[in-house]
């Protein structure tokens, strides 16, 4: 059975502290998708990071990072300097390759990080 | 270009009534997937329209249908509302370009309240 897990789901710091998003997932198919969104108050859903299961190298795009583990099925999300502006619910999900590949999503619950100034 | 867009925005129904949502996908895109989002949740798949047709469905009851026109648009109907169906419907649209995958594009929501 496919799942997602947001272990972590309210966080707060303070401003310019770095703040990790952890991120655990199920999944029996070879070839699968791992993804990033973040949802601000607005509720439409921003894309920041799609990663394949056959690419394990971690990436980093100015302040945002993704480490990527296939050994104990994790993809976490580390924002450095963290900004009030990075307020927002983030959500990890998950779209198998085996699903008729249709692209279809499976969400966590979500993780509300909250970045006070 | 438009991306997504979704009407109404807000939306107050009473318990028994029917709704309809809608959906116009990004320019380009044929294919329209849909998502139930309560409040606190994370975004639950309900179905996908391609070529007019159903090609996949969430676990969701049937008074959950939906259409997809030949302009690629798309319409989510849910009959015989309950209090429960009260979130926030998430539409998205992709496409299936040269790497295989359908990245998918969200609009802004509708949001569905049930008294």
């Amino acid at each position: 059975a496919q799942k997602v897990t947001q272990a972590q789901t309210e966080i707060s710091v303070v401003e310019k502290e770095d703040v990790t998003l952890d991120c655990v997932y199920e999944t029996r198919d070879t070839t699968y998708y791992l993804f990033w969104y973040k949802q601000p108050p607005s509720g439409e859903l921003v894309f920041l990071i799609r990663r394949n299961s056959f690419d394990e190298q971690n990436e980093i795009s100015g302040r945002y990072s993704w480490n990527f583990q296939k050994s104990t099925s994790s993809f976490n999300f580390t924002i450095t300097a963290s900004q009030v502006v990075d307020s927002a619910v983030y959500f990890c999900a998950l779209s198998e390759y085996g699903s008729g590949n249709t692209g279809k999503l499976i969400f966590g619950q979500g993780t509300t990080l909250q970045v006070k100034p | 270009d438009a991306g997504v867009t979704q009407s109404p925005t807000h939306l107050i129904k009473t318990r028994g009534q029917q709704v309809t949502l809608r959906c116009s996908p990004k320019s380009g895109h044929d294919t329209v997937s849909w998502y139930q989002q309560a409040l606190g949740q994370g975004p639950q798949f309900i179905f996908q329209y391609y070529e007019e047709e159903e090609r996949q469905r969430g676990n969701f009851p049937d008074r959950f249908s939906g259409h997809q026109f030949p302009n690629y648009s798309s319409e989510l109907n849910v009959n015989a509302l309950l209090l429960g169906d009260s979130a926030l419907y998430l539409c998205a649209s992709s496409w299936l370009p040269g790497t295989g995958f359908y990245e998918q594009y969200f609009g802004p929501g509708t949001r569905l309240t049930v008294t």
